[in-house]
């Protein structure tokens, strides 16, 4: 079946560490993007790309790194200039004539 | 700049009571419109979209939602929830498939 498939589905961070999070496709899509959720806060737009090897900053950008060296995957590294790390993290592929099709997400832990 | 409102944050329904969740949005032509449906700990799930045509549009789960462009309005309901449609439930609007905006979100909980 396709889809969106985000690994792990938790992960557990110490301070000062960076963390990279998996987002892989076989939708085909063009466009795909990383949100984070907050309780309370909906979704809010972290990074964004619409073809291989460019990316996009969203609204919350800062703290955070992305590539895509290919169309099937755009990971996302937390970096240690994130301050509040802590959230569930969303990752989208996204087709014009259908809308967004989402993973299951990753919920990152600071410890 | 497009903008979606969701005014209810929080709506509880007893089981078998019909259910309307509202949604107003902001945007100068015609919008894209979409629901999703998340479940705790889950992504989101698309419930139905509208681009053009027919203002009811029927979704999966036995939801529909219909576009008041007068209103600039886009509720969701069901005429008879189930206990396992308790989840939090997401309006957004696009421009031609782009630009994506989401709602605050309305968290609905089912009283059996």
């Amino acid at each position: 079946d396709g889809g969106i498939t985000q690994s792990p589905k938790y992960l557990f961070r110490k301070e000062g560490q960076n963390v990279t999070l998996s987002c892989e496709q076989n939708l085909n899509h063009d466009a795909m993007y990383w949100y984070r959720q907050d309780p309370g806060q909906g979704l809010r737009l972290i990074y964004y790309s619409q073809i291989v090897n460019d990316f996009q900053k969203g609204d919350i950008a800062e703290g955070y790194s992305v590539s895509r060296e290919k169309k099937e995957s755009f990971p996302l590294t937390v970096t240690s200039a994130q301050k509040n790390p802590t959230a569930f993290y969303l990752c989208a592929g996204m087709r014009r004539s259908y809308g967004y099709t989402f993973g299951s997400g990753t919920r990152l832990t600071v410890v | 700049a497009q903008s979606v409102t969701q005014p209810d944050i929080h709506i509880t329904v007893s089981e078998g009571a019909s259910l309307e969740l509202r949604c107003n949005y902001s945007y100068g032509a015609t919008p894209y419109l979409f629901w999703y449906v998340q479940s705790p700990g889950q992504g989101l799930q698309l419930l139905l979209k509208y681009f053009s045509g027919d203002t009811l549009v029927q979704g999966i789960k036995g939801f529909e939602a219909e576009f008041k462009r007068s209103q600039s309005s886009f509720n969701l309901r069901k005429p008879s929830v189930h206990w396992s449609d308790a989840a939090e439930y997401f309006c957004a609007v696009s421009s031609y498939g782009q630009n994506f905006v989401f709602g605050p979100g309305t968290r609905l909980s089912v009283l059996p």
